[in-house]
């Protein structure tokens, strides 16, 4: 089974840090994800990348920046953490190719900013 | 642009009623479809997918049917359990387009 693992499922973190999220899969997927959760919401996109040290902007990157230096694994940066970042983060992988490859979802961190 | 609509919740039933979560999809092409069901605490899992119309996908009692001439697919059960308590989200391919998620509450 495809394991995708984030680094950490709960964090706290103050306004103005410097906040690194990170996400390693195991099944050497092309696809990596990055969405927040909130309630009402559902999911939204902030970053995706398709290869190593590519990324594309999804539908809410204001605020966030993402590294993909190794091809398993995908960082998520909060420049200067603001309390509105306050989410739970969700992490996903898929094949690359075909876009009807599901994705594969870690656990998740619930972030929050003080 | 393409979008997904699903039904808003919270959905609670009694253990072994049935259960329809209505979506609705909007897309340009021939989009693949999918259900991810959240338990608490969990991220999202795979439930069941249809790549093209007139598909049925299924897995642990749960269906649904990619029907194009209404742009939907809705998941079914036909008995619910309360190990089936969870949030559901329909999704469309390519993955970045998911409902807002659909609470279900089965009580004993």
């Amino acid at each position: 089974d495809v394991k995708v693992t984030q680094s950490s499922r709960y964090l706290v973190k103050r306004t103005g840090e410097k906040v690194f999220l990170e996400c390693v899969q195991d099944m050497d997927h092309e696809n990596m994800f990055w969405y927040r959760q909130d309630p009402g919401l559902g999911l939204r996109l902030i970053y995706f990348s398709y290869d190593v040290k590519m990324k594309e902007k999804g539908d809410i990157p204001e605020g966030y920046s993402v590294s993909r230096e190794k091809k398993e694994r995908f960082s998520l940066i909060l420049e200067s953490a603001s309390t509105n970042q306050t989410s739970m983060y969700l992490c996903a992988s898929s094949l690359g190719g075909r876009t009807g490859q599901p994705q594969h979802f870690g656990d998740g961190t619930r972030l929050s900013i003080l | 642009g393409d979008s997904v609509t699903q039904m808003e919740g919270p959905v609670t039933l009694s253990e072994e009623a049935f259960l329809t979560i209505n979506c609705t999809y909007t897309a340009t092409g021939y989009p693949s479809l999918f259900w991810y069901v959240q338990y608490p605490g969990e991220g999202l899992q795979l439930l069941l997918k249809a790549t093209k119309a007139d598909d049925k996908g299924s897995n642990k009692g749960f269906e649904a049917t990619y029907r194009k001439e209404t742009t939907s697919f809705h998941l079914e059960k036909g008995s619910v359990q309360v190990s089936d308590s969870a949030v559901y989200f329909c999704a469309l391919s390519g993955q970045f387009y998911f409902g807002t998620g659909t609470s279900l509450t089965v009580i004993p």
